[in-house]
């Protein structure tokens, strides 16, 4: 069966400008979370979303928002970019309990913010 | 605050020998704790977990122990392959649902 799709692979934008990734999650899973990869911080987490409802957040600023959709795809948005959101931004579905499971997650977008 | 910890950036070992990776946690009420590993370029791949209630889990090459008096958790990976040269990252839950914290990552490099 077909993976965590994330689009772009890669986007470079200008600071102060938004941007929106997308994330599909596997077919069936209705958990979706984000996270934030970057060399100084990790992995950090951004939110998780099931049936359409928000249920974590992570400490990022009001900046960074999602939402889910009714086909369970989400989609993350970053508005004035600055230049340290410059980052590897994943996606990770679950159809149960994920941490006893596994989260799977996608390839990624990398955004470079200049 | 980082509540789960990896304090070994890298480790080399060579092909068919034991890759032992460590990793420890501040938070007692974690209840979940699972060990990912990454390519470049990819992302994570869910590899094993284990829950609080359990000291050991076993999944063909890779166990994972638990020791919660100490807060610490390892992975064994036996026999070690090429393959599984990458960057291994340990992560733990408050819960089955919950988010995860994330270690900074152990770099595995399997010599042959």
């Amino acid at each position: 069966k077909a993976g965590v799709t994330q689009t772009p692979r890669y986007l470079i934008k200008t600071r102060g400008q938004q941007v929106t990734l997308s994330c599909s999650p596997i077919s069936g899973h209705r958990s979706v979370s984000w996270y934030q990869q970057t060399p100084g911080q990790g992995l950090q987490f951004l939110f998780e979303y099931f049936s359409e409802t928000q249920r974590n957040k992570g400490n990022f600023p009001g900046r960074f928002s999602g939402r889910q959709f009714s086909n369970s795809r989400s989609e993350m948005n970053v508005s004035t970019l600055e230049l340290g959101d410059s980052a590897l931004y994943l996606c990770a579905s679950s159809s149960r309990g994920g941490a006893g499971y596994g989260y799977t997650f996608g390839s990624g977008t990398r955004l470079t913010v200049v | 605050d980082q509540q789960v910890k990896q304090n070994s950036p890298s480790l080399s070992v060579q092909e068919g020998r034991i890759s032992i990776l460590n990793c420890d946690y501040t938070n007692s009420m974690f209840d979940y704790f699972l060990w990912y590993k990454k390519y470049p370029a990819e992302g994570p791949t869910f590899l094993i977990s284990i829950s609080s209630i359990k000291d050991k889990n076993e999944d063909g090459r890779f166990t994972v122990f638990l020791n919660k008096s100490a807060k610490h958790l390892s992975l064994h990976i036996v026999p070690s392959q090429p393959g599984d040269s990458a960057v291994y990252f340990c992560a733990a839950s408050l819960d089955s649902w919950g988010k995860l914290q994330f270690g900074a990552g152990t770099q595995v490099v399997v010599t042959p």
